[in-house]
């Protein structure tokens, strides 16, 4: 089935600087990923869909200038925490269509960011 | 996509059948049902989907009603490793589209 790897799995940083996460996807190309975080006890909530080729897609209330995103591929995608505090810390989790279920999105494992 | 309604938690004992109830009664002709989980400090899983026809597959069985406003899913034999929030989510099956998550099922698997 459809594998999507991110990395790193665990990211401790000094607030104000800057933090990349990388998202591929390892068996088939998707155009497409979707980003989410997910702070404690809280459900998943989508920051930004990334396409492959042009400029994401930001949700309300994201800061495009804080989460940059690059999708320079059609197996990676990047989110870069920029100028990160406290605040940013939260899980990050990626995921795209792809495989045999097209329609099915399959998510990476996550990424989990600590600004102290 | 329409949107659902699912119990906060539930338990169940390990060995015996989970049964997960959601409600979408505002759901539309061409919106499937999804069921995801999600194990802790884990992404989520995909487990099943579909329209109106039950659905089988080796995680589980999705059981949604004929008038599709409501569906269950069904772990048969709930292990321990099955303790995760499951979600339901409702969404249309064309293009590259996104997924809303609600706030799931706490299912807590005990021996």
């Amino acid at each position: 089935g459809a594998v999507v790897s991110q990395h790193p799995s665990r990211v401790i940083c000094k607030s104000g600087t800057s933090v990349k996460i990388e998202c591929r996807s390892l068996d088939f190309q998707a155009t497409t990923m979707f980003w989410y975080r997910q702070f404690p006890k809280q459900s998943l909530m989508l920051m930004a869909t990334s396409n492959e080729g042009s400029k994401a897609t930001y949700e309300q209330g994201v800061e495009k200038d804080k989460f940059l995103i690059n999708h320079a591929s059609l197996t990676l995608s990047t989110l870069t925490v920029t100028s990160a505090h406290p605040e940013d810390s939260s899980f990050y989790i990626c995921s795209a269509h792809g495989g045999s279920g097209a329609n099915v999105l399959t998510f990476g494992a996550g990424s989990r960011l600590t600004v102290l | 996509d329409a949107k659902t309604t699912q119990p906060t938690s539930m338990d169940c004992a390990e060995g015996r059948a989970a049964n997960l109830p959601c409600n979408h009664s505002t759901i539309s002709g061409n919106e499937y049902v999804y069921w995801y989980r999600q194990i802790h400090s884990q992404g989520p899983q995909y487990i099943i989907h579909g329209l109106k026809n039950n659905e089988t597959n080796e995680m589980a069985s999705l059981i949604i009603t004929e008038d599709r406003k409501s569906s269950t899913l069904i772990l048969p034999h709930a292990t321990l490793r099955d303790t995760a929030v499951y979600y339901c989510i409702v969404r249309g099956n064309s293009g590259y589209s996104t997924l809303t998550f609600g706030k799931g099922t706490m299912l807590l698997v005990s021996p």
